[in-house]
């Protein structure tokens, strides 16, 4: 069964304040973890897939990560309008299912 | 515009009484899927489906009941609804390429109450 394990849970940032998300994930051959940002009240946007271990995808202040085991989400000089919940998810080869993760609820604070 | 169209967007409906919610896509995608998303459980999967006429359980299928009669048409049928199935719902699509779940996108959500 695969998982995906996120924290950490909320992270409260200074605007300009660099941090990273973690996603851990268990998987039975990795076909793709996939990154989501999430408003309050609305559906989940697409920001990154990675495929393989040391891939690297860059979006404006985001930066994503892949290793074997797990995936960072670093955010570089933060804006309150990166406040949002960030979702991790990965497909599996042989599912048809996304697992995703609970999420990271970030706050960056003026 | 590229979309996934929900509705309704909010529904306020009592134990036992039939809904559906609809979902719509023009994106021609192949794989249509629907969510819950619940307080501290995230976003678990109910439904999904590869194609016309194939879909298949999630891992919360129990109370619900989909169709796929037409490629960009997924509606969530709720026979007899619970108090337990309160919740935000999504549908979301994707082509499906590499043999399965692609890049997916989301509708705006159902919030469902069931009183």
């Amino acid at each position: 069964e695969d998982q995906v394990t996120q924290s950490p849970e909320a992270l409260r940032l200074q605007e300009g304040e660099s941090s990273s998300l973690n996603c851990s994930y268990t998987v039975s051959g990795l076909r793709g973890l996939f990154w989501y940002r999430q408003d309050p009240g609305k559906g989940p946007e697409f920001l990154f897939t990675l495929y393989s271990a040391g891939e690297e995808k860059e979006k404006e202040r985001l930066k994503a990560t892949l290793t074997k085991k797990e995936s960072f989400l670093h955010i570089t000089a933060p804006k309150p309008e990166d406040s949002a919940t960030y979702l991790c998810a990965v497909s599996g080869a042989g599912s048809y299912q996304l697992t995703f993760g609970k999420g990271t609820k970030l706050s960056v604070i003026p | 515009e590229a979309q996934v169209t929900q509705n309704p967007r909010y529904l306020i409906t009592v134990t036992g009484k039939k809904l559906t919610v609809t979902c719509s896509q023009n994106m021609n995608h192949e794989y249509m899927s629907w969510y819950r998303q619940d307080p501290g459980l995230g976003l678990r999967q109910i439904y999904y489906s590869m194609n016309v006429e194939v879909t298949d359980k999630g891992d919360v299928p129990e109370g619900y009941k989909v169709s796929r009669k037409e490629k960009r048409n997924f509606p969530l049928i709720l026979e007899s609804p619970s108090p337990n199935q309160t919740s935000l719902y999504f549908c979301a699509s994707s082509f499906a390429g590499h043999g399965g779940a692609n890049v997916l996108t989301f509708g705006a959500g159902s919030r469902l109450t069931v009183l």
